[in-house]
């Protein structure tokens, strides 16, 4: 079974400046896609960023990109000059390609992120 | 565009109460899903539904059950609420076109069970 994990449960970051986030999973499937999923204190889940495994260019959305390893089986979220509203705990989440049955989708436990003014 | 709605937001019952959880979703997604989240473990699959008609187990399905009712609609029933069931719980759709198409999420239903 496919596991995913985040290995800092908490971080902090003085707004402007540029934090990482980990992620590691483990699989043996050689196609899959991987997200970071943000949930603020509101509790809604939002997606930020995806990124296919054959895809050897890092993905990027605005002040969000990743750092992917196909090989180390890593998967870093970066975010540059951090925002207050960048406040929120980051998920990071394995999916295989889709399959009738489609139970595709595992989550790492998280990491809180704080953005400090 | 309403996306995926959960009702209720929040609910208090005691041990032994049942209740039912209602999501529904508007994007026209074939497949839907039911985690809880609690501290420290991230979010876990309870029951998804590949497709309208078809339901299955995910993680952690003990003591609960679900029904797909249409197209639209992936309820989940507590039978029996026990304190071990306190959590937060997520209903998500996809669509299955697309390999790379994420979940998109409802806003959560925070249950307490005393």
């Amino acid at each position: 079974a496919q596991t995913v994990t985040q290995s800092q449960p908490e971080m902090s970051v003085q707004e402007a400046e540029t934090v990482t986030l980990s992620c590691t999973y483990d699989t043996s499937e050689n196609n899959y896609y991987l997200f970071w999923y943000k949930q603020p204190p509101s509790r809604q889940m939002i997606l930020v960023i995806r990124q296919e495994a054959y895809k050897q260019q890092n993905a990027t959305e605005n002040r969000f990109s990743v750092n992917f390893q196909k090989a180390a089986k890593s998967f870093s979220l970066k975010i540059s000059d951090s925002q207050l509203g960048d406040t929120a705990m980051y998920f990071c989440a394995f999916m295989k390609p889709v399959t009738y049955n489609n139970n595709d989708m595992r989550f790492g436990a998280g990491t809180r992120l704080t953005v400090k003014p | 565009n309403a996306g995926v709605t959960q009702t209720p937001k929040f609910q208090v019952l005691k041990t032994g109460q049942s209740m039912t959880l209602q999501c529904a979703q508007d994007m026209n997604h074939n497949s839907m899903y039911w985690y809880r989240q609690d501290p420290g473990m991230g979010l876990r699959l309870i029951y998804y539904s590949a497709s309208e008609g078809t339901t299955d187990k995910g993680e952690v399905p003990n003591g609960y059950n679900v029904s797909r009712l249409n197209k639209r609609e992936f309820s989940l029933r507590l039978e029996s609420a026990a304190p071990s069931q306190t959590s937060v719980y997520f209903c998500a759709s996809r669509i299955i076109q697309g390999n790379n198409q994420p979940q998109h999420f409802g806003d959560g239903t925070r249950l307490s069970i005393l």
